[in-house]
């Protein structure tokens, strides 16, 4: 069965750095998200991405946030300056056509710690 | 309940109960209601959704209950198994495909 997939399972960076977070998203799947889940809490909406430029984004998804699709597979998402209140779980998910009632599709996510 | 901060509702049952975990939504504008099931360590998984014209949605040993009157989504488990222990997180989507979540609940099943 098709699955999302992250790398790494788990980024330890200093503040102040700059991280990447990769993902490839199911082949045929149109639309792409991020989500970030801090320890313990709810999941929360960062970023959609659809034909290769941001559809929606939340109040959480900063210009010290930025998406990229730069080839057919891989999806990332890059945080420039990180923080430590950047530290979570990661979590991208794709979905067939982005319609609402379509089943979203969630990777197993990247655990980022920020020392 | 209300979870804050680190602290989750839990609901603890024995295998073979009924489990019945409840949430409160925000948005009556809301098209879909999802339930996902997160395993520690992993993404959260898709177990069963439900249209907001719908008021039941029964699946594989799990049935979803919408309430729209008081903006109320329950997922019911059936003959529960160790295996179904896992936070429970109920979503919404609103005519486009970003997911809100709620704040979960963390379901233990003993043997």
């Amino acid at each position: 069965e098709p699955e999302v997939t992250q790398t790494p399972s788990h980024q330890v960076t200093q503040m102040g750095q700059e991280v990447i977070l990769r993902c490839v998203p199911i082949s045929n799947h149109l639309y792409f998200y991020w989500y970030r889940q801090i320890l313990g809490q709810k999941v929360e909406f960062l970023v959609s991405f659809y034909n290769n430029e941001i559809s929606e984004k939340s109040e959480i998804f900063d210009d010290q946030f930025s998406v990229e699709r730069p080839d057919g597979s891989n999806f990332t998402l890059k945080i420039r300056s990180t923080k430590l209140e950047d530290s979570a779980m990661y979590f991208c998910a794709s979905n067939p056509r982005g319609r609402a009632g379509d089943e979203q599709f969630f990777g197993p996510g990247t655990r980022l710690t920020v020392l | 309940g209300e979870s804050v901060g680190l602290h989750l509702p839990t609901l603890s049952v024995q295998e073979g109960d009924n489990s019945i975990i409840n949430c409160a939504y925000s948005n009556s504008a809301s098209d879909y209601f999802i339930w996902y099931k997160q395993e520690s360590g992993k993404g959260p998984q898709f177990i069963i959704d439900i249209r907001s014209n719908m008021d039941k949605r029964q699946g594989q040993r799990v049935t979803v209950l919408l309430n729209k009157t008081v903006k109320h989504l329950s997922l019911q488990i059936a003959a529960t198994q160790p295996g179904d222990s896992a936070v429970y997180f109920c979503a919404e989507n609103r005519g486009y495909s970003t997911l809100t979540f709620g704040k979960g609940t963390m379901l233990l099943v003993s043997p």
